[in-house]
Parts: structure tokens; C-alpha cells; sequence
């Protein structure tokens, strides 16, 4: 099946520093990805859409200027934490689907644990 | 973002029992997905279902949809330690602009050996 690869899986980060998180689709090219944030214990939110070659839409209370999303390519988008908070300790999830239809799976990548110090 | 409810929210099972695992959603959708999440892990897919279709299988798991209701169920037959995990419904909706999933809050199963 398709492979979405998410690095790194793990970061610890001093408050007040930026953290870049990348998401690759390894094996087909994705016009469209998806962030997605979750604590513990709890269900996948939203965060914004990311669309090569435009901005990303973000979810409403997700702040664009914090959270910076780049699609440069159809096979990478990154997500930039920045001035990071102990607050914004969570686990980053992105997905994206092979072929832009609403009719087939998502893949995700293995997920990205933030931890702000 | 609209987000479903599920239930149970956690539930613990011996070894070689069924678990059933209900989703309710609230808007039209195109399909009903279900993946699974290992601990600190990313989502599995399991299986898909669309908004015309009722019922589906695949190996061990069963899944309804019932449209008039806004609810799906899954069913994991003869369970296995191995299928300790979190469970998580989602949908898609149709063509409003949205292209994300929607997921549900999440079952929690533990299936003890």
C-alpha cells in the first residue's frame, strides 16, 4: 500500500524555539495533505489542509503565523512549530491520500511527539 | 470541525470474544472509514464503507452503516491480544470543500490474553 513518512517521531524542544516536522509521500504524489493534532487520550483535530503551490487552510483557533505549513512539492509538506510552548506538547499527525478522491483511504504517517521544555 | 461520538470509550474483552465498537456522526457523508491506533503510533486503515452500502467485511471485522441513523458499528470477531489498540471511525463528507476526515472520539479496547 501507499507510504506517508513523517520525521522525526520524536523531538524535545527549549520553549521559545521552532520545530520543523516533515511529511513525505513516499511512493505517490499528494496536491493535498493533511495536519492533524492529538493529546493523549483523545481524538485526531483538524489543523489545516495543505495544497501545493498555495496556503494551507487552516482549521478555525489554529494560528497560521504559529503553525507554519509549506507544500512545496507533491511529495513533502512540513509543518514548522514555531516559538513552541510547553502547550503545544502533542502528537502531529499528517495523512494524505493517493488519488484526491473522497472515495478512498487516507495514509498516515507514524506521528510526530513534541515535547516543549 | 464537526466531530462524531463513539462508543464505548474504552472497553476490555478476554482473548477469543467479540468487541463491538459503535460510531455516530452527524452530517451526510460520501463513506464511513475505520483505522486503528496502535499507542503513540499513526492510524492504520481498516476498512471502508460508503454511504450506499450497509453492510461489510473484511477477515475478522464487520462493518454496518445505517445512513437514517448517522451510525456505524464494528465489529471484531474471535479478538486477539494482538488487536489492543484505539479505534477510530471517520468520515468524509460530500464535496463542500472539505477534503479532510472528520474521526470520531475513539474506542479504547483492550483485549486481555
Amino acid at each position: 500500500g501507499a507510504v506517508v513518512s513523517q520525521h522525526p517521531s520524536r523531538v524535545i524542544c527549549k520553549s521559545g524555539t521552532s520545530v520543523k516536522i516533515e511529511c513525505r509521500s513516499l511512493d505517490f504524489q499528494a496536491t493535498t495533505m493533511f495536519w492533524y493534532r492529538q493529546f493523549p487520550k483523545q481524538s485526531l483535530m483538524l489543523m489545516a489542509t495543505s495544497n501545493e503551490g498555495s496556503k494551507a487552510t487552516y482549521e478555525q483557533g489554529v494560528e497560521k503565523d504559529k503553525f507554519l505549513i509549506n507544500h512545496a512539492s507533491l511529495t513533502l509538506s512540513t509543518l514548522t512549530v514555531t516559538s513552541a510552548h510547553p502547550e503545544d506538547s502533542s502528537f502531529y499527525i499528517c495523512s494524505a491520500r493517493p488519488r484526491d478522491s473522497l472515495n478512498t483511504e487516507a495514509f498516515f504517517g507514524q506521528g510526530t511527539r513534541l515535547t516543549v521544555v | 470541525s464537526q466531530q462524531g461520538e463513539e462508543d464505548p470509550q474504552a472497553l476490555s474483552i478476554q482473548e477469543g470474544e467479540n468487541a463491538t465498537m459503535n460510531c455516530s456522526y452527524k452530517t451526510s457523508i460520501n463513506n464511513l472509514q475505520w483505522y486503528r491506533q496502535n499507542s503513540g503510533r499513526g492510524l492504520v486503515h481498516l476498512i471502508l464503507i460508503r454511504s450506499n452500502e450497509r453492510e461489510k467485511h473484511s477477515g475478522r471485522l464487520r462493518v454496518t452503516l445505517d445512513t437514517s441513523k448517522k451510525s456505524s458499528s464494528l465489529l471484531i470477531t474471535a479478538s486477539r491480544a494482538a488487536d489492543t489498540a484505539s479505534y477510530f471511525c471517520a468520515t468524509a463528507q460530500p464535496d463542500t470543500g472539505r477534503r479532510a476526515l472528520t474521526f470520531g472520539s475513539g474506542t479504547r479496547l483492550q483485549v486481555q490474553p
